[in-house]
């Protein structure tokens, strides 16, 4: 099984400050995944991306960007944050396209902006 | 568009109780079916999928599904469910036609299960 690794598991951030949420897997699989899970919203697709520099819009865009430089990371990025970012936010990872394959989840980071 | 509907948000059963948790999916393409698990302060992890073949699906911990492409219904049962089984259940789809298909999830069914 893949191991995904979130940097944090707890984040507090002030509204409007720039934050970066960080991902990576141990094996070398293309295919990565930025969610957000919200109590009554399930899960929601941020960004995923398929390859190095290559992304993908979700179904929640709007408000955060990703970066994918090396094939082991792909980052979540909030420009200016706000309180309606509050959020548990999940990085998955997939060997094959799309849900091919079953995905593998990190253990989420809880972020609090105030 | 892909969507995922599951219509039971909270589910409150004794043990030895059977389990069944709705999941409706929208798609007009061969799709892919999952169910996962998220137990309490632990990541989600897969329980059972579905991509071809038998429509009956048997998982993990005695869980199984069921496909039933009429009615575009990807349904969760067990039997018998235990206090351990107390957690929260997510549907997802992905489609199979492209290289980007997303993988979207449904918004989960909370189930506390009481000895």
């Amino acid at each position: 099984d893949v191991k995904v690794t979130q940097s944090s598991r707890y984040l507090v951030k002030r509204t409007g400050e720039k934050v970066f949420l960080e991902c990576v897997q141990d094996m070398d699989h293309e295919n990565m995944f930025w969610y957000r899970q919200d109590p009554g919203l399930g899960l929601r697709l941020i960004y995923f991306s398929y390859d190095v520099k290559m992304k993908e819009k979700g179904d929640i865009p709007e408000g955060y960007s990703v970066s994918r430089e090396k094939k082991e990371r792909f980052s979540l990025i909030l420009e200016s944050a706000s309180t309606n970012q509050t959020s548990m936010y999940l990085c998955a990872v997939s060997p094959l396209p799309g849900g091919s394959t079953e995905a593998f989840f990190g253990q989420g980071t809880r972020l609090t902006v105030v | 568009a892909q969507s995922v509907s599951q219509h039971n948000h909270h589910v409150i059963l004794s043990e030895a109780a059977s389990l069944e948790l709705g999941c409706n999916y929208s798609y007009g393409g061969t799709v892919n079916l999952f169910w996962y698990v998220q137990y309490p302060g632990q990541h989600l992890q897969l329980l059972l999928k579905y991509f071809s073949g038998d429509p009956l699906v048997k998982g993990i911990k005695g869980f199984e599904a069921e496909f039933i492409k009429s009615k575009f219904s990807f349904n969760l049962r067990k039997p018998s469910v235990q206090w351990s089984d107390t957690a929260e259940y997510f549907c997802a789809v992905s489609g199979v036609l492209y290289n980007t298909d997303k993988l979207i999830f449904g918004t989960g069914t909370r189930l506390q299960v009481f000895p």
